[in-house]
């Protein structure tokens, strides 16, 4: 059974870091890009980052780029999201996907339940 | 950026009855490779989003055959023939022609009159 499971939401304030987590298992890791999408309380999906199947590319929403970080390490199937100097509008639940695109050869896509980020003083 | 758009934003539906759903994109999804990268997300209330549709018209494993997607180029449309309880919540179009970035929808609320 394909699992993400999300860890290291909680409570932060404006200007501080977090550091998402994302572990993967029943399906071969290596070889699927992985992606980041958030959804803001009430609002709809917005991808915020992407990491190719090796790790040697990534692209960032224009919201989040230069304050996230999105990594890999394929020996512990797991994918990660570096947040800092958070804002309230960071505020959302974060997901943890696989998403088909051109110029992938496996059309599956697999998400997990979600972690809680709020800033806030 | 392909700005995608839905309508309508909610829709209230009669169990039993169908339902349609519009999504619209800013430029067209036709990839060079001929295909079309358009997906339909479902997500209930307190859920994770789930795909019930890939490439226009494809349905995901699971997938009841009440739900399908049609369209081309920058016009798609998903359809719910009869409406179920178990259908309620809310549904995103998303496309993955021309990425980065992924973009959806803003999504519609299927609710039951």
């Amino acid at each position: 059974e394909v699992q993400l499971v999300e860890s290291g939401g909680g409570l932060v304030q404006p200007g501080g870091s977090l550091r998402l987590s994302c572990a993967a298992s029943g399906f071969t890791f290596e070889i699927y890009s992985m992606n980041w999408v958030r959804q803001a309380p009430g609002k709809g999906l917005e991808w915020i980052s992407y990491i190719s199947d090796s790790g040697s590319v990534e692209h960032y929403a224009d919201s989040v780029k230069g304050r996230f970080t999105i990594s890999r390490d394929n020996a512990r199937n797991s994918v990660y999201l570096e947040m800092s100097s958070l804002r309230a509008e960071d505020t959302a639940v974060y997901y943890c996907a696989r998403l088909y695109g051109s110029g992938m050869t496996d059309y599956r896509d697999f998400w997990g339940q979600g972690a809680l980020v709020t800033v806030s003083s | 950026d392909v700005v995608m758009t839905q309508s309508p934003p909610s829709l209230p539906v009669t169990l039993g009855q169908p339902a349609s759903i519009s999504c619209t994109s800013s430029q067209s999804l036709v990839h060079s490779d001929g295909n079309t990268y358009l997906s339909w997300f479902q997500q209930r209330p307190g859920q994770s989003p789930r795909r019930l549709i890939y490439k226009v018209s494809n349905r995901d494993s699971g997938v009841p055959d009440r739900f399908s997607g049609s369209g081309s180029g920058t016009e798609f449309t998903l359809k719910i023939s009869r409406v179920e309880a178990e259908d309620v919540g809310v549904y995103y179009c998303m496309q993955g022609s021309h990425w980065p970035p992924w973009t959806f929808g803003q999504g519609t609320k299927v609710e039951i009159k």
